[in-house]
């Protein structure tokens, strides 16, 4: 079973649009961390946020925002007043409290191709 | 700070041939390397961990003997490709974790090398 689900495969919005990323995990473990990273297509990954389990209140960067809701396992990820410039791939993760030589390692999501138009 | 580099940033060979990819952290020790690999329009996939001074662990599918993982030193680690295959063509990340990064499971991300087998 997929760890990180990211349903949305491709969204396109309008410059100034108002966009929300939808992320759904699964994990069987109490400390985890959740990500978000941008892949624009040069290919080099953009970080974004990481949030831990024990921290549920939501972040605002500028024109990001992040929703974390434990009950519903989700780490949605919106953009506000979106501009071409936000057109890329986008990937939530997921790193669990993994025990012996993976510490770390990170579940990715399909990932959500974001398409901005002028 | 947190810089990773990868070297090369792109490559293309012949069939039958072995590739090389380094992954470096230019600024921090790493005890930690993942090594991920990315289809076109797919997500990034693990294909291993390498931890210094030790062998690498493999997802499972991935071939040990194809895929060879040297984590010589705290700063880097490398990734052979050998015999390569057109099938083996696909971009190729690593990212890097740091000593001291403890529980909070930061990692830092290289800008990926594209390998294209002919």
């Amino acid at each position: 079973a997929q760890k990180v689900t990211q349903a949305q495969t491709e969204i396109s919005v309008v410059e100034k649009e108002d966009v929300t990323l939808d992320c759904v995990y699964e994990t069987r473990d109490t400390t985890y961390y959740l990500f978000w990273y941008k892949q624009p297509p040069s290919g080099e990954l953009v970080f974004l946020i990481r949030r831990n389990s024990f921290d549920e209140q939501n972040e605002i960067s500028g024109r990001y925002s992040w929703n974390f809701q434990k009950s519903t396992s989700s780490f949605n990820f919106t953009i506000t007043a979106s501009q071409v410039v936000d057109s890329a791939v986008y990937f939530c993760a997921l790193s669990e409290a993994a025990r012996g030589s993976t510490l770390g390692r990170l579940y990715f999501g399909r990932g959500t191709q974001l398409t901005v138009w002028p | 700070g947190a810089v990773v580099s990868q070297h090369p940033s792109w490559v293309i060979c012949k069939s039958g041939t072995s590739v090389k990819i380094e992954c470096r952290s230019l600024d921090f020790q790493a005890t930690t390397m993942f090594w991920y690999r990315q289809f076109p329009k797919q997500s990034l996939m693990l294909m291993a961990t390498s931890n210094e001074g030790s062998k690498a662990t493999y997802e499972q599918g991935v071939e040990k003997d194809k895929f060879l993982i040297n984590h010589a030193s705290l700063t880097l680690s490398t990734l052979t490709v050998t015999s390569a295959h057109p099938e083996d063509s696909s971009f190729y990340i690593c990212s890097a974790r740091p000593r001291l990064a403890g529980a909070s499971y930061e990692q830092y991300f290289g800008p990926g090398t594209r390998l294209t087998v002919t």
